[in-house]
């Protein structure tokens, strides 16, 4: 069955940077986008890009550009989230996902979400 | 501020219907793009609900449908139960965005 099983969350301090993994499992990583999706603390989802295994190639919301880069192992099949020059608003739950072809793509699989606290 | 709008909450009693609507504009519902629906149970990661408007996924019910018309978009809940309770989101494409995937603000269901 499809898994994506998040690691990396954390405490940091402002300015630092954070790097969040996504394990995935269960079917052909290269064959489809990982997106990641966060939630700050009783708030809405935000979707913050997208990266294609395949490819490499990338794509991020706006207020995100310039300060993440998303990757991926495919010997592992693990992507990743890497944010940089966290702030305080940044603390939210991060989740990985697996866009599947639509239009636009949907996210069916989800993992199970990566907490990360910014904190001075 | 969500580029898809939603009502905060919505709530109904066991057995009854209810809709929750997701409302956008011509750069996304409007432009034909599809609406995708959420759940998420607080504390638990968001679960695929409706995808492409009116399709469930696998294991999804069937009280569970979606429909679209010009900006909009609603999600309907019949025969509501207990374990409906929990929040819903709506999602699309807003290509006035640079190329965005953009979420509803969510909606809080409480089964009375």
């Amino acid at each position: 069955q499809v898994q994506l099983v998040q690691s990396g969350a954390g405490m940091k301090k402002p300015g630092a940077s954070v790097k969040l993994s996504c394990k995935t499992s269960g079917y052909t990583f290269n064959s489809l986008d990982i997106n990641w999706v966060r939630q700050a603390p009783g708030q809405g989802l935000e979707w913050m890009g997208w990266m294609n295994p395949k490819s490499n190639n990338t794509g991020f919301a706006q207020k995100f550009q310039g300060r993440v880069t998303m990757t991926s192992d495919t010997s592992s099949t693990t992507a990743y989230l890497e944010l940089r020059s966290l702030r305080a608003d940044d603390t939210a739950m991060y989740y990985c996902t697996r866009g599947q072809r639509g239009f636009p793509n949907y996210f069916d699989y989800w993992g199970q979400g990566s907490l990360v606290t910014v904190y001075s | 501020q969500s580029v898809l709008t939603q009502p905060p909450s919505v709530s109904g009693a066991p057995g009854q219907r209810v809709t929750i609507s997701c409302t956008g504009s011509s750069s996304n519902i409007g432009a034909r793009y599809d609406v995708h629906w959420y759940k998420q149970v607080p504390g638990t990661a968001p679960k695929l609900l409706i995808y492409g408007t009116n399709n469930r996924p696998s294991g999804v019910p069937d009280r569970f449908s979606g429909s679209k018309s010009g900006t909009s978009a609603s999600l309907t809940i019949t025969g509501l139960q207990a374990e409906d309770e929990a929040d819903y989101y709506c999602q699309s494409y807003d290509y006035m965005l640079s190329g965005s995937w953009v979420f509803g603000g969510g909606t809080k269901l409480t089964v009375l």
